[in-house]
């Protein structure tokens, strides 16, 4: 059971380059997350989703965007990237309102650098 | 601006100690408070979580202790190991049409010295 997989781990991009970070999961989750993590400020969310073909914004969305054309993938692009968007990367995931379990699952996160 | 206060930034605590972390919020509309753990270049994963009906929850050495009046809650770590080591996060989150998506604290160093 993989459970929540991100794709590259590392990346190194110049800025003004685009590029699309790729979640996948194998749960059956209606929700998935994209959050960034820097030194001394916890996790902050950038965009969500409640299913598929919907997305939302969250704390930190500028610069990003976000698509959810299947259930089991998250993607998060960057169409020009500034050096304040190096950070690493986490997607999460996580069961529909009214279930029992809320847990939400992370994956192992990507550690990008824009030079 | 950040929800949930978390502190101190960093513990040091001997091995067979009680680290103690303490988290703050203002949004009485929270109703679900997970705490997670993070070890170096992992993701966070789920250690405990707590709802505002209960004010205790324990689950092995690891225990919540819940504040609802004062908005506060505290992770305490009995008999700390060195393999507790790791950065700790609380978070709350809203049960709602928009997800469960978590507010987190800043974080907490854990450093269980042998």
């Amino acid at each position: 059971n993989a459970g929540v997989t991100q794709t590259p781990k590392f990346r190194v991009l110049k800025t003004g380059q685009s590029m699309t970070l790729l979640c996948a999961q194998d749960m059956n989750h209606e929700y998935m997350y994209w959050y960034r993590q820097d030194p001394g400020m916890g996790l902050r969310l950038i965009h969500y989703s409640v299913g598929e073909g919907t997305t939302a914004k969250g704390e930190v969305p500028d610069g990003y965007n976000v698509s959810r054309l299947k259930k089991q993938n998250f993607l998060l692009g960057l169409e020009s990237a500034a050096p304040s968007q190096t950070s690493v990367y986490f997607c999460a995931s996580s069961y529909s309102r009214g279930a029992m379990n809320t847990e939400a699952f992370f994956g192992q996160g990507t550690r990008l650098t824009v030079v | 601006q950040q929800q949930v206060k978390q502190s101190p930034q960093s513990l040091i605590v001997q091995k067979g100690g009680i680290s103690i972390i303490n988290c703050a919020y203002e949004n009485t509309a929270f109703d679900y408070f997970p705490w997670y753990q993070q070890f170096p270049g992992k993701g966070p994963a789920l250690l405990i979580a707590i709802r505002p009906d209960v004010s205790e929850k324990k689950e092995g050495r690891f225990t919540i202790s819940f504040n609802k009046s004062a908005k506060q809650f505290s992770l305490h770590i009995m008999d700390s190991q060195p393999g507790d080591s790791a950065t700790y996060f609380c978070a709350a989150s809203i049960n709602s049409n928009s997800g469960y998506a978590l507010n987190f604290g800043k974080g907490t160093s854990l450093l269980v010295t042998p």
